[in-house]
This record gives structure tokens, C-alpha cells and sequence, in this order.
């Protein structure tokens, strides 16, 4: 069984541009939770979806949103970069009813210059 | 808030030694505690979880243990190996309807042969 494939793994972009991020989960599962993770603030919840809705938001600014189609992939995006956008975003996957378990993807690495 | 802190930031022992890693945080209502093995370019692994009524878990050469009054946890690998070698970060899960994850910045350790 394929694991959570994150894509791309490596990006560049600079300031005021905006980014997409891609997550295909485990087959199966139907939650998606996104992270961001840098060296000072540690890994901080995003969001996470199922079933095409969000249900849980973390404390970020309205230039990260995401989404979460019916084939349950899912997509981040970050509007006018900022340099202290430069991080680590990585995404995690669930069963119904066992979100307490999540598998993690490879993360995608964002630089922002 | 919850504020999860882990102590030490790095450890470097020899191959063979038993070591400890430590865990703290600040609101003894959780849901459950885990811990993760991050390797780079290669995402999470979870390796122990601890639900709130238990004291602690074991696999194989890891053992983790919870108090929650005290707000503590601590991993324990026993024999470790160059392989054990990886940042090791914990993850509380807040009780009610905050269920989110809030995570330490981790340990980074190397095990050398």
C-alpha cells in the first residue's frame, strides 16, 4: 500500500508570489491534516479536512487555505509569500475514527527568497 | 495554553548506552501523548502512544511512560544504536473539544558507532 506522497518535495519561490502544495493520502483514508514545521516554532497545525470539509483550523493568517477533493487529495495553498513562510509543510493521513493515528508524509520544503 | 517542551535539544552518545529523553507540558488535560522519530526526507514515524488513563507503553527497546499530574513524559531506548539515530519529537493531544496536536521541538540524537 502506497504511503502519503507529498508533491513536489522541493520548491522555490519568492516574496509576494503565491504556491500550491499537493497531498495524496493512504488509500482509504479519508482525513487530511496539514503542518507547517521550522526550527524555531516546531511542527503547528494547519488544518485538516474530511470529507471535503475542513473541520479543524489552526491559528494561521487567511493567506494559507486549503482543500480536500473527493478522492480525498488534498491541496494547500499560500498566498503573497512571506520569507517566514520558508518551512517544512508536512501532511498526515487518517482513518475515519482513528485520527489518532496519522501517517505523515515526506514533507515539502518551501523556500521563500 | 498547552506548551510542550522537551529537554535535551541534542544528545550524542556512544553505541550501547541506555539513554532518556524527557517531555514536559503544561496542561495535564490531555487526550493522549505520542511520540515520533522524524529522519530527514522521510516524514514522521509514530512509535509509542500513551492514552491518558495509562502510565505507560512499550515496543520493543523503547518504553514511554506518562505522568500526567506532573505534566511529564519520558522515552526511554534502551541499547541504542547508530540506526536509533534521528530527531525524536512528542505530541499532546488536548482533551474535549480541542483535539488538535501541540508538539515540543524535539531531540535530536545520534547514536555513534
Amino acid at each position: 500500500k502506497a504511503g502519503v506522497t507529498q508533491t513536489p518535495r522541493y520548491l522555490i519561490k519568492t516574496r509576494g508570489q503565491q504556491v500550491t502544495l499537493s497531498c495524496s493520502p493512504i488509500s482509504g483514508h479519508r482525513s487530511v491534516s496539514w503542518y507547517q514545521q521550522t526550527p524555531g516554532q516546531g511542527l503547528q497545525f494547519l488544518f485538516e479536512y474530511f470529507s471535503e470539509t475542513q473541520r479543524n483550523k489552526g491559528n494561521f493568517p487567511g493567506r494559507f487555505s486549503g482543500r480536500q477533493f473527493s478522492n480525498s487529495r488534498s491541496e494547500m495553498n499560500v498566498s503573497t509569500l512571506e520569507l517566514g513562510d520558508s518551512a517544512l509543510y508536512l501532511c498526515a493521513s487518517s482513518l475515519m475514527g482513528q485520527e489518532n493515528i496519522q501517517y505523515f508524509g515526506a514533507g515539502t520544503r518551501l523556500s521563500v527568497l | 495554553k498547552q506548551e510542550v517542551t522537551q529537554i535535551p535539544a541534542a544528545l550524542s552518545v556512544p553505541e550501547g548506552e541506555n539513554l532518556v529523553l524527557n517531555c514536559s507540558f503544561t496542561d495535564s488535560a490531555i487526550y493522549n501523548l505520542q511520540w515520533f522519530r522524524q529522519d530527514p526526507g522521510k516524514g514522521l514515524t509514530s512509535l509509542l502512544l500513551i492514552q491518558s488513563s495509562q502510565r505507560e507503553q512499550t515496543s520493543g527497546r523503547l518504553n514511554a511512560s506518562l505522568d500526567k499530574s506532573s505534566g511529564r513524559s519520558t522515552l526511554y531506548i534502551a541499547a541504542s544504536q547508530p540506526g536509533d539515530s534521528a530527531t525524536y519529537l512528542c505530541a499532546v493531544r488536548g482533551a474535549g473539544n480541542n483535539r488538535k496536536l501541540i508538539w515540543g521541538l524535539g531531540t535530536s540524537l545520534a547514536v555513534n558507532p
